[in-house]
């Protein structure tokens, strides 16, 4: 079946701009996640929702960063007023309930210019 | 906080080399620690689930381990295909939902 898709898959930004990223979850899953890959670093944890709860948000950077998963599928992170430190892989997973494994999408690098 | 760490960063083997990969954890509360690989350009992919000590689990030329302060992924005659990163990710059971994962270990089997 289709897996956990997200686009772009590769964005610039120039600084300042803002920027959203998309992510489709597998069908069914309850539990979707994001998180913010460095290059050569495992993924940090930014946020996490169950259906459209987001149930902890403590690993957002800053007021800039949003996320929102309106009606429990599709889920969107909002970066406003892009900086150059927002360079990164944003990935997102989703899971059939919050404990279990997790399945990745294939990321959105995004260049902050 | 919760920590995890791994080691080594790196590891090239040749073809047919067994070896170990180990992750180190610091948690309080253990729900369930991950292995999972990562393919350049690529999101991480579940291999394993472990959750208490003792337990094992293997796929293929895989097997990972568990005791309560580390996991080791162990590989057996490793072929050029295994390259890649393996991270591992570990769940508490006061916040099942907030993951923290290691930083890798990036593995190159030679042929």
């Amino acid at each position: 079946g289709a897996g956990v898709s997200q686009s772009p898959r590769y964005k610039v930004a120039k600084r300042g701009q803002d920027v959203a990223l998309r992510c489709d979850p597998i069908s069914g899953h309850v539990s979707l996640f994001w998180y913010q890959q460095a290059l050569g670093q495992g993924p940090e944890f930014l946020t996490y929702f169950q259906n459209e709860a987001q149930l902890d948000k403590s690993g957002l950077p800053s007021d800039r960063f949003f996320a929102e998963r309106p009606e429990g599928s599709v889920s969107t992170l909002k970066i406003q007023r892009t900086q150059q430190e927002d360079s990164a892989v944003y990935l997102c997973a989703s899971s059939l309930a919050t404990s279990n494994e997790q399945y990745f999408g294939p990321g959105t690098r995004l260049t902050v210019t | 906080e919760d920590q995890v760490t791994q080691s080594p960063e790196a590891l090239r083997l040749q073809e047919g080399e067994s070896s170990s990969l180990n992750c180190s954890y610091t948690v309080s509360g253990l729900r369930g620690l991950f292995w999972y690989r990562q393919d350049p350009g690529k999101g991480p992919e579940f291999l394993f689930t472990l959750y208490s000590a003792g337990e094992e689990k293997e796929k293929e030329r895989l097997k990972a381990t568990l005791t309560k302060k580390e996991s080791f992924l162990h590989i057996t005659a490793p072929k050029p295909e295994d390259s890649a990163t393996y991270l591992c990710a570990v769940q508490t059971n006061t916040n099942a939902g907030k993951s923290t994962f290691g930083d890798g270990t990036t593995l190159t089997v030679k042929p």
